[in-house]
């Protein structure tokens, strides 16, 4: 168990619809990050937040949006859904202070979107 | 843009034999790190190679990082069949950030 927590674990939706994914830090982690893996694209960066703010971004859509709450936790949400979106989603954390720490990133378990 | 490549990208041995999964990058970079992934199940960390010429070791399996050559290792030992999974290198580039850009992966398999 790496100490991410992401829900749901599975989620089935049709084309068109939003879904939001959480995802809970370890607990001290600052940086929260999501990626995406599809057969096709294989595992791609989406976004990274820092202590609430956005310091990095990947190839995520316009459709897709996340966040990091004074909390820690962070959501992505996902809209317009296409066939194509259908993914297994995770969010990894560390405790990196953005300054080239080399920190481990641990991931989480992932959520399974299906879109349909 | 960064590239990152696994080869092989499959690869089937015997049990108690050797072998090795070669991930080469084609922008410098001194930040490495190798993931194990069952299937559908989560990413599971192995090692951060962090500098030139450094070598870290876990049971059977050693990476290894040349920044020179772009290339790191990771070197199983005499496999055993709870080794079968998919191995993942990435690549952290920009100072800043830990975004990690990752290799397509090495399915491996251990036959007994």
């Amino acid at each position: 168990d790496s100490g991410v927590t992401q829900t749901p674990k599975h989620l089935i939706t049709a084309t068109g619809q939003r879904v939001t994914l959480r995802c809970s830090p370890r607990s001290g982690d600052l940086s929260v990050y999501w990626y995406q893996q599809s057969l096709d694209q294989g595992l791609q960066f989406l976004i990274q937040y820092y202590n609430g703010e956005e310091r990095a971004k990947g190839n995520i859509l316009e459709r897709f949006s996340a966040q990091q709450f004074p909390d820690l936790h962070s959501e992505l949400n996902l809209s317009s859904l296409e066939l194509g979106d259908s993914a297994l989603y995770f969010c990894a954390s560390s405790d990196g202070t953005g300054a080239n720490s080399g920190n481990t990133i641990y991931f989480g378990e992932g959520s399974w979107l299906t879109v349909v | 843009e960064l590239k990152v490549e696994q080869n092989p990208l499959f690869l089937s041995m015997q049990e108690g034999k050797n072998y090795t999964i070669y991930c080469n990058y084609s922008t410098t970079s001194d930040r490495l790190y190798w993931y194990r992934q069952d299937p559908g199940k989560s990413l599971e960390s192995l090692f951060v190679l962090l500098s030139n010429g450094a070598v870290k070791q876990e049971g059977r399996l050693m990476a290894s990082l040349d920044t020179k050559a772009r290339l790191s290792t990771l070197h199983i030992t005499a496999a055993v069949h709870d080794l079968s999974a998919t191995y993942f290198c990435a690549v952290n580039l920009n100072f800043g950030n830990e975004k990690l850009t990752f290799g397509t992966g090495t399915r491996l398999t251990i036959i007994p």
